[in-house]
């Protein structure tokens, strides 16, 4: 079974709304990262968490993390329809680089 | 080249001939990874290599092989390809020291 589990695994909102995502684990990890990924396209990296935080900004995006509840939720302010795509939690369990995906979150953004 | 580039795009293969999937990166990472996604399963992890002439088992390995002979290239091979291979395949890098991994466009291969 997978690592991170997103939910919920599709949200639908109007532009300008806010998306929260949330990411579970299972395991103790090293760090917690979102990715994002256009239909048809590569995953690109938007935030990346270490496991001794518990919030990040990046521009509109903020991400929180709750290693007491194995959890991480990514919110995305003032949404546009650019957002829409797949969202993805990952985790790094380990001292490898591997990281291990959830099955990701579609966001549809409505114009 | 910027970045990662996979070879194919896309491919239409018969069950059971061979097939090798490339992968380059031109930013010295010395992190590579193969990934399959499926519908509803997100990504998930073939193999990996933390440095040229190491490779990993991945969660999803078996049918596959790979090689890192140096850093820029990490192809994937699939010796006896079976139809539930039929996938997108994601290959990523990632200086190790800062995690975030970045992805080629990926291959759509389909297994007939």
């Amino acid at each position: 079974s997978q690592q991170g589990e997103e939910d919920p695994q599709a949200l639908s909102i109007q532009e300008g709304e806010n998306a929260t995502m949330n990411c579970s684990y299972k395991t103790s990890i090293n760090n917690l990262q979102w990715y994002r990924q256009n239909s048809g396209r590569g995953l690109v990296h938007l935030i990346l968490i270490r496991s001794n935080e518990r919030e990040k900004h990046s521009g509109r995006l903020r991400v929180t993390l709750d290693t007491s509840k194995k959890s991480s939720s990514l919110l995305i302010t003032a949404s546009r329809a650019a957002d829409t795509a797949s969202y993805f939690c990952a985790t790094r369990v380990d001292s490898s680089y591997k990281l291990i995906f959830g099955s990701g979150t579609r966001l549809l953004v409505r114009p | 080249i910027a970045g990662i580039t996979q070879a194919p795009t896309s491919q239409i293969l018969a069950a059971g001939r061979r097939m090798t999937l490339r992968c380059t990166q031109d930013m010295r990472h010395n992190a590579m990874y193969w990934y399959r996604q499926d519908l509803g399963l997100g990504l998930r992890l073939i193999h990996y290599s933390n440095t040229a002439g190491t490779t990993g088992k991945g969660e999803v390995p078996d049918g596959y092989s790979v090689s890192r002979a140096n850093t820029d290239d990490f192809p994937l091979t699939l010796a006896s390809a079976v139809p539930s291979q039929t996938s997108v395949y994601f290959c990523a890098s990632s200086d190790g020291y800062r995690d975030t991994q970045y992805f080629g466009p990926g291959t759509r291969l389909t297994v007939l």
